[in-house]
């Protein structure tokens, strides 16, 4: 069946570095734009980045651009996030998530159950 | 980073309609991209409910139905159900921002 599972989460320093994974399976993964989306303890969904199916075409949330990148290996069905110069404020349960079409701003589908990631000294 | 505006809870007993509204503005829902509906059940992932402001995804109940007008966006439930109780999130795009933006979130309470 489709399915997206998140790794590498964990508890980290500030300033601190990690890179999550996400490894698809069950549908086309190079057809499909993918996002993170993550989310506060008690608070509600943040998008964070997209990038697209080829993996050419990346988007930032402002609050994350220049310390988090995303990338693809198609070749492997698995998505990457790679987290640096982490803060406080980024603790957050991580979702990585499939866009539905290949068409713009379309809704996500697919949804992983997600990766904790705790930023504290 | 711009966010839609919704009302933090609603509420309502077994078997009533509520609505959701989902507020935005001339950047996204206003710029004409379409919105989309998440329910959140405790502990668990977003689930998509809604896409391009009216179409369920199979196997969603036809309880559930949305709509979109101006720069708002709304979703209803009618025949509310002890189940329906979770969040409930809207999404869209900003053009200017190049952005996926969601809503504050809505928790639906079943009384």
């Amino acid at each position: 069946q489709v399915q997206l599972v998140e790794s590498g989460g964990g508890v980290v320093q500030p300033g601190w570095s990690l890179r999550l994974s996400c490894a698809a399976s069950g549908f086309i993964f190079s057809r499909h734009a993918m996002h993170w989306v993550r989310q506060a303890p008690g608070k509600g969904l943040e998008w964070v980045t997209i990038i697209s199916s080829d993996g050419r075409t990346k988007y930032d949330a402002d609050s994350v651009k220049g310390r988090f990148t995303v990338s693809r290996d198609n070749s492997k069905n698995t998505l990457y996030l790679q987290m640096n110069s982490l803060r406080a404020e980024d603790t957050a349960v991580y979702y990585c998530a499939r866009e539905r079409t290949h068409h713009a701003a379309d809704a996500i589908d697919i949804w992983g159950q997600g990766t904790m990631v705790t930023v504290s000294s | 980073q711009s966010v839609l505006t919704q009302p933090p809870s609603v509420s309502g007993a077994p078997g009533q309609r509520v609505t959701i509204s989902c507020t935005g503005s001339s950047s996204d829902i206003g710029a004409g991209y379409d919105v989309h509906w998440y329910q959140q059940l405790p502990g668990t992932a977003p689930k998509l409910l809604m896409y391009d402001n009216t179409n369920r995804p199979s196997g969603v109940p036809d309880r559930f139905s949305g709509s979109k007008s101006g720069t708002s966006a709304s979703l209803a439930i009618s025949g509310l159900q002890a189940e329906d109780e979770a969040d409930y999130y809207c999404q869209s795009y900003d053009a200017g921002l190049t952005a996926y933006v969601f809503g504050t979130g809505t928790k639906v309470t079943v009384l």
